[in-house]
């Protein structure tokens, strides 16, 4: 059984720029989240993926969106990005409320 | 007033101590408390969790939580090195059909233990 795969792991994009990012989901999981973790703070709630379809978001801007697919793999994608963009973005899967299985994340600069 | 509130430390202690890590939270409905641990550029990890009020025991870490005062903790018992990392509380509200409770985190507790 493989956990959650995120890429890339790193990578540095400038300002007004867009970028995607990765995550297969751990066997069986039916549901995706993304969280953003700024420098010192907790990871944020940026929206849920259930069955392919948006199933909750958090106080996060439209020019966060984000795709899940058939295999339950997602994407997350940001454009315009800004310079408070810049961030270690966790991918999170999960059955119910008690097994969330997070990523390693994707570190995102923004110069 | 944030949701959930955690103090961020630091929290330095000798090996062998007992550490007890808190956060308070505002929104009742809150019914799963998680506690994870991160290590260092990494993804959180999940050590315990709990539903609704009472305490869990898995060897030497000890959940509580009082829903009355709306606080939970976690206690680690004869701390190691390795126990050194970020401590992150974390709840939520999960229903069937609904949007499948999300994690509110609180800010992580950063935890040195040394030898």
């Amino acid at each position: 059984e493989t956990g959650v795969t995120q890429s890339p792991t790193h990578l540095i994009k400038t300002r007004g720029q867009q970028v995607t990012l990765r995550c297969s989901s751990q066997s069986g999981h039916n549901t995706v989240s993304w969280y953003q973790q700024a420098l010192g703070q907790g990871p944020q709630f940026i929206f849920q993926y259930y069955r392919e379809e948006e199933n909750g978001r958090g106080n996060f801007p439209p020019r966060f969106s984000g795709l899940q697919f058939p295999n339950y793999s997602s994407e997350l994608n940001v454009n315009a990005l800004e310079l408070d963009d810049s961030a270690l973005y966790l991918c999170a899967s999960s059955l119910g409320p008690m097994d969330y299985t997070f990523g390693s994340g994707t570190r995102l600069t923004v110069v | 007033q944030k949701e959930v509130e955690q103090d961020p430390g630091p929290l330095s202690v000798p090996e062998g101590a007992i550490v007890s890590l808190n956060c308070t939270y505002s929104n009742s409905a809150f019914q799963y408390f998680m506690w994870y641990r991160q290590y260092s550029r990494k993804g959180p990890e999940l050590l315990m969790y709990t539903y609704s009020s009472g305490n869990k025991e898995d060897g030497r870490f000890t959940a509580q939580v009082d829903k009355s005062s709306k606080y939970i903790s976690l206690f680690i018992r004869d701390s190691q090195p390795s126990d050194s990392a970020t401590y992150l509380c974390a709840m939520s509200v999960w229903s069937y059909g609904g949007s499948q409770g999300n994690l509110i985190f609180g800010k992580g507790t950063k935890l040195s233990v040394k030898p």
